[in-house]
């Protein structure tokens, strides 16, 4: 068990920027969230998968994002034209999908949007 | 729906003494709830499960939380405070879905 695996641990960015987060999860976890996490507060819910199908996406996400998990391994999280309120932790974590299973965080990407 | 509320931004207690985090919830089915605990520039880290099983469960480091029903409560509570427990504090609810709702966090706050 290698844990989950995000990269990159930081990433700045100008505002109007794409970016591209990738998390590689446990191998054999076939749920994988991912969570926005800003200063003082609990995770927010972004979107989660149950292998590579994509099952649930936050109505907080707006179309500027958007997350894929091609062959039910990594996946990975897109922000296009970035704002300055993207600004936050992005957390991925991962779960072995038998019932409501514990989740396993990654220690997250930290985007600054300047 | 599912949510949580953790009902103190902030708790202190002195080392050695008991403490309580207090977190009620909300959900239309039968709950799963979870304790994560967050350590400064560390990941977030499951403290204990609660899966319609016992209702009290006993989780790592000392910790327990009771699940009661009647109160929609699910308070973490540890005998005796140790200084490594200053940290954030997770109250989690899994409902209809399998996605899992974070409340606002307890930060605590461990005085020698």
């Amino acid at each position: 068990d290698t844990g989950v695996s995000q990269d990159p641990r930081h990433k700045i960015t100008k505002r109007g920027q794409n970016v591209t987060f990738r998390c590689d999860p446990i191998s054999e976890h076939n749920r994988l969230y991912w969570y926005r996490q800003t200063l003082g507060q609990g995770p927010e819910f972004l979107t989660y998968f149950q292998n590579e199908a994509q099952l649930e996406k936050s109505r907080l996400l707006s179309d500027r994002f958007s997350a894929e998990r091609p062959k039910g391994s990594f996946s990975t999280l897109e922000i296009q034209r970035t704002e300055q309120g993207d600004s936050a932790m992005y957390l991925c974590a991962s779960s072995a999908g038998q019932g409501h299973s514990p989740l396993h965080f990654g220690n997250g990407t930290r985007l600054t949007v300047t | 729906a599912q949510s949580v509320t953790q009902l103190d931004s902030h708790v202190s207690v002195s080392e050695g003494t008991p403490v309580l985090l207090r977190c009620n919830y909300s959900s239309s089915y039968s709950p799963s709830l979870f304790w994560y605990v967050q350590h400064p520039n560390k990941g977030l880290q499951l403290l204990l499960k609660y899966t319609s099983a016992a209702t009290l469960v006993k989780g790592i480091n000392g910790f327990e939380a009771e699940f009661k029903k009647s109160e929609t409560s699910f308070h973490l509570t540890k005998p005796s405070a140790h200084m490594s427990d200053a940290a954030e504090y997770f109250c989690v609810v899994s409902g209809g879905s399998y996605k899992l709702i974070f409340g606002s966090g307890t930060r605590l706050l461990v005085r020698p």
